[in-house]
């Protein structure tokens, strides 16, 4: 079974921040919180990880709360090819530990 | 970066026969792979680990005589789905684990008729 919680759907304006909400309360120390997007008839593409710190990259910025029993991917400035489904998966990889996907959230990006 | 190419990227077959879909890590050598199977307006589903030179572990429910797993290769993991059946049609996906990111196919669509 998925780890994580996600709100099934969400809209975001253009040129806004969209904001991505995942909690995952059973998360042990080991395993880092990952998200990918999947846009349709396509694989899942990597976006951002992290362990406890909060990360940024080109494409996004993670926010983890302190007790990591949640996190946020913030999207800064949102454009209509971010319409995707995105998931949120947590995961011990030193162990191999396979990804097991949740229903993730539909973001639709509205002109 | 970690490309994971996958192929073919649609298939049709007749009901009844076999359909072998590759997976290859292009620049990375993948000891651990995984196989995904995903129906339209699903998540992902998956179904078997693959790890080069043993045999694969299934999912449970998934049958392991009806697609078969072959990790020959640190570069190389297939699957082959036996006897199709209209009811295996949907999109297969690849993923194997590339340092400290797990790095997916694009995919194949299959299509059972």
């Amino acid at each position: 079974d998925a780890k994580t919680t996600q709100p099934p759907s969400m809209d975001c304006a253009e040129g806004r921040a969209a904001n991505l909400p995942c909690n995952h309360s059973t998360i042990s120390g080991n395993e880092y919180v990952y998200w990918y997007r999947q846009i349709h008839s396509q694989g899942p593409q990597y976006i951002i990880h992290g362990l406890k710190n909060n990360e940024t990259n080109e494409m996004a910025s993670l926010i983890i709360t302190e007790d990591r029993k949640s996190s946020t991917l913030i999207l800064p400035h949102a454009t209509l090819r971010d319409t995707a489904v995105y998931y949120c998966i947590v995961s011990e990889i030193q162990g191999a530990q396979k990804l097991v996907f949740g229903q993730g959230t539909r973001l639709t990006i509205n002109p | 970066g970690a490309v994971v190419s996958q192929h073919p990227s649609w298939v049709i077959c007749k009901s009844g026969t076999s359909v072998k879909i590759e997976c290859r890590s292009l620049d990375f050598q993948a000891t651990t792979m995984f196989w995904y199977r995903q129906f339209p307006k699903q998540s992902l589903m998956l179904m078997a680990t693959s790890n080069e030179g043993s045999k694969a572990t299934y999912e449970q429910g998934v049958e392991k005589d009806k697609f078969l797993i072959n990790h020959a290769s640190l570069t190389l993991s297939t699957l082959t789905v036996t006897s199709a059946h209209p009811e295996d049609s949907s999109f297969y996906i690849c993923s194997a684990i590339n340092r400290r990111s797990y790095t997916f196919g694009s995919g194949t669509r299959l299509t059972v008729v």
